[in-house]
């Protein structure tokens, strides 16, 4: 079966402090990736997205970046957190047209 | 134009009830519209998706209704219940394209009153 892992499920950090969310996906290579950011009560905001190994594109400017060092491996930092980085963190893949998501994770900014 | 525009922004609907959420678009190159379904701390799950070569499409309770010519899809949750309470969103892309980006509206959440 084909999974998406994202850790960790929930982080609590501080202003200005780094960030490393990790997605991990299973079951099927060279997959297209996607990190959203979900606000409270919000929409899906599309923060990056990848179509291969080193490739990201990003979609709006910000605070965070994002890489992809393996294939089935995407990870969203930062250096220094904001506190309007809180969120809810969604890694997705592509399927054939539509998009899977992980479990997500919830950032909180303090 | 890649807006999706999606109402009500939220929904009371009584048990038994037909919930019915709508979304609009404009880019006529969209060519895959789905339905995601997400509850409270949980990554959003499709629901159901629909190609603009049919009007309508039917797994169960869900229904999508799509309409070329306006340009505008919608979900019918028949016989609604409890547990169909979430928050619910359209989306729509070029299936075709490379990125296979979505777009999403901005969601609806439902809730289903005993």
């Amino acid at each position: 079966s084909q999974t998406i892992h994202q850790w960790p499920a929930t982080l609590v950090q501080p202003v200005g402090s780094p960030l490393s969310l990790e997605c991990t996906v299973e079951g099927t290579s060279n997959p297209n990736l996607y990190w959203y950011r979900q606000a409270a009560g919000r929409g899906l905001q599309l923060l990056f997205y990848s179509v291969g190994i080193g490739q990201i594109s990003s979609e709006v400017p910000q605070n965070l970046s994002a890489s992809r060092p393996q294939d089935r491996q995407f990870i969203l930092s930062s250096k220094k957190l904001l506190l309007s980085d809180s969120g809810f963190y969604l890694c997705a893949r592509r399927g054939y047209n539509e998009q899977f998501f992980g479990p997500g994770t919830r950032l909180t900014v303090l | 134009q890649q807006q999706v525009k999606q109402s009500p922004q939220s929904l009371i609907v009584q048990k038994g009830g037909i919930s019915i959420i709508n979304c609009a678009y404009e880019n006529t190159a969209f060519d895959y519209f789905p339905w995601y379904q997400q509850f409270p701390g949980k990554g959003p799950a499709l629901l159901i998706a629909i190609r603009p070569d049919v009007s309508e499409k039917k797994e169960g309770r869900f229904t999508i209704s799509f309409n070329k010519s306006a340009k505008q899809f919608s979900l019918h949750i028949m016989d609604s219940q409890p547990g169909d309470s979430a928050t619910y969103f359209c989306a729509a892309s070029m299936g075709t394209g490379n990125t296979g980006k979505l777009i999403f509206g901005q969601g609806t959440t439902l809730q289903v009153k005993p």
